[in-house]
């Protein structure tokens, strides 16, 4: 079955820098992807998405990379600010757009750190 | 245009109780997702909805139910209230097909089981 997983629990950088937050998959069949932003007690805030036929996608400082071949993909944010400390979770949808209806599958998450 | 609303925010219940959950997704769209949100398990899939009809169900007991009325608008009821019920509860709409797959979340209800 479809899991989504991070490499890590946490991250910490300073106001800034770059961030990186990488996601493995083990569904080859997943062919759309979504990050979510979530803050303390609120709901998963859309990031942004990328399907399997893209390499890579950016937003407003943001950019996510899908590598297939090794079933890995990251989000980058630029210029990380104290806004942007959350916990980030990457979410695979198996057979998009077919049957999955509504089902995301979600990994563990990142916790962002961001140090003034 | 008003994000995915929940209702109640926060409700605390005892074991053996049942609990109904309401959720009214962001205007226009047509498909709602339930998930569980727990530390140890993370964000868990319960059941999908579009047009009153449920789609697809993730691996919960009979005791999770759901349903969707015409107005787009979902309840998910939990019956037999247990400990581990404990969680956040998060609904999230979509516009429907073609684009059913693009979710945006609601703030969650927080369900406290004493």
């Amino acid at each position: 079955g479809e899991s989504v997983g991070l490499h890590l629990p946490t991250l910490s950088v300073q106001e800034g820098d770059n961030s990186i937050i990488n996601c493995a998959y083990s569904n080859s069949a997943s062919d759309y992807f979504i990050w979510y932003k979530q803050e303390s007690g609120k709901g998963p805030q859309f990031i942004i998405d990328i399907r399997s036929n893209m390499d890579k996608r950016q937003g407003q400082r943001v950019t996510v990379l899908l590598n297939k071949t090794v079933k890995h993909l990251s989000l980058q944010i630029a210029a990380t600010q104290p806004g942007d400390s959350a916990v980030y979770f990457c979410a695979g949808v198996p057979n998009a757009g077919g049957t999955s209806y509504g089902k995301l599958t979600f990994g563990q998450g990142t916790i962002l750190t961001v140090h003034p | 245009k008003a994000g995915v609303t929940q209702t109640p925010r926060y409700l605390i219940k005892t074991r053996g109780q049942q609990v109904t959950l309401s959720c009214s997704p962001i205007s226009g769209h047509r498909s709602v997702s339930w998930y569980q949100q727990t530390p140890g398990q993370g964000l868990q899939f319960l059941f999908e909805y579009f047009s009153e009809t449920q789609r697809n169900k993730g691996n919960f007991p009979g005791r999770f139910s759901g349903r969707q009325f015409s107005n787009s608008r979902s309840e998910m009821n939990v019956s037999t209230l247990e400990l581990g019920d404990s969680a956040l509860y998060l609904c999230a709409s979509s516009p429907g097909p073609p684009l059913t797959d693009t979710q945006y979340f609601g703030p969650g209800t927080r369900l406290t089981v004493l």
